[in-house]
């Protein structure tokens, strides 16, 4: 079955940096893609971007260009989403969910992880 | 970039059914969109991803009483027998072709009664 397994809570300094994996399994990984998605405490869902595991394209939220970077590692299955110059309100659990080689929604989700910055 | 447009609640009793509606912004109107659940503490789960035609393909394990249905620029997604493991968010989602980009609708908070 498909499973997207993420890394654990992290709780960084603003100005910091936070790197969030996401192990897939129960699927050929390079066949799809992942789709990263944040929540900040009591709203919604929020699109940060989408990398093809095949060839490593990506595309990013225009409000989070520059600020993120979204790979891959095919031997390991594993994708990974870096976020720079974090602020209080990158506070949120971040999602990661397979989509496909086109950013065409996304059908199954990772259990997220809690990214706290605080002082 | 399309714009996905929710009620913020609804409500429902115990064993009734409930539309819930998604509705894609002027000249988006074709677009196929995905329906997600998202449970109190819980991860989003996908339902289903539904066309414009009324089409719709829904996820493994979601219960025959999901269904979704289409009108125009509006995605509906109904639930019948309303059981109180229903009472949660429900959000739709789109993406554009030609940016790449996906969009989520703010989500409609579902409160069985």
């Amino acid at each position: 079955q498909v499973q997207l397994v993420q890394s654990g809570a992290e709780v960084k300094k603003p100005g910091a940096s936070v790197k969030v994996s996401c192990k897939a399994s129960g699927y050929t990984f390079t066949s799809y893609g992942i789709s990263w998605v944040r929540q900040a405490p009591g709203q919604g869902l929020e699109w940060m971007g989408w990398i093809s595991a095949y060839n490593g394209n990506t595309n990013y939220a225009q409000k989070l260009q520059g600020r993120v970077t979204m790979t891959t590692d095919t031997s390991t299955s594993t994708a990974y989403m870096e976020l720079r110059s974090l602020r209080s309100d990158d506070t949120a659990v971040y999602y990661c969910a397979r989509d496909h080689l086109l950013p065409t929604g996304v059908d199954y989700w990772g259990q997220g992880t809690l990214v706290t910055v605080s002082s | 970039q399309p714009v996905l447009t929710q009620s913020s609640s609804a409500s429902a009793s115990l064993g009734s059914s409930v539309k819930l509606t998604c509705t894609l912004s002027s000249g988006h109107s074709s677009y196929i969109i995905a329906w997600h659940q998202q449970q109190p503490g819980k991860a989003p789960r996908y339902l289903m991803k539904l066309e414009g035609s009324g089409s719709y393909n829904k996820g493994s394990g979601v219960p025959d009483r999901f269904s979704g249905s289409s009108s125009g620029a509006d995605r509906y997604l109904t639930i019948s027998n309303l059981q109180s493991e229903d009472e949660a968010d429900y959000y739709c989602e789109t993406w554009d072709s030609n940016t790449r980009m996906g969009v989520f609708g703010g989500g409609t908070k579902l409160t069985v009664l």
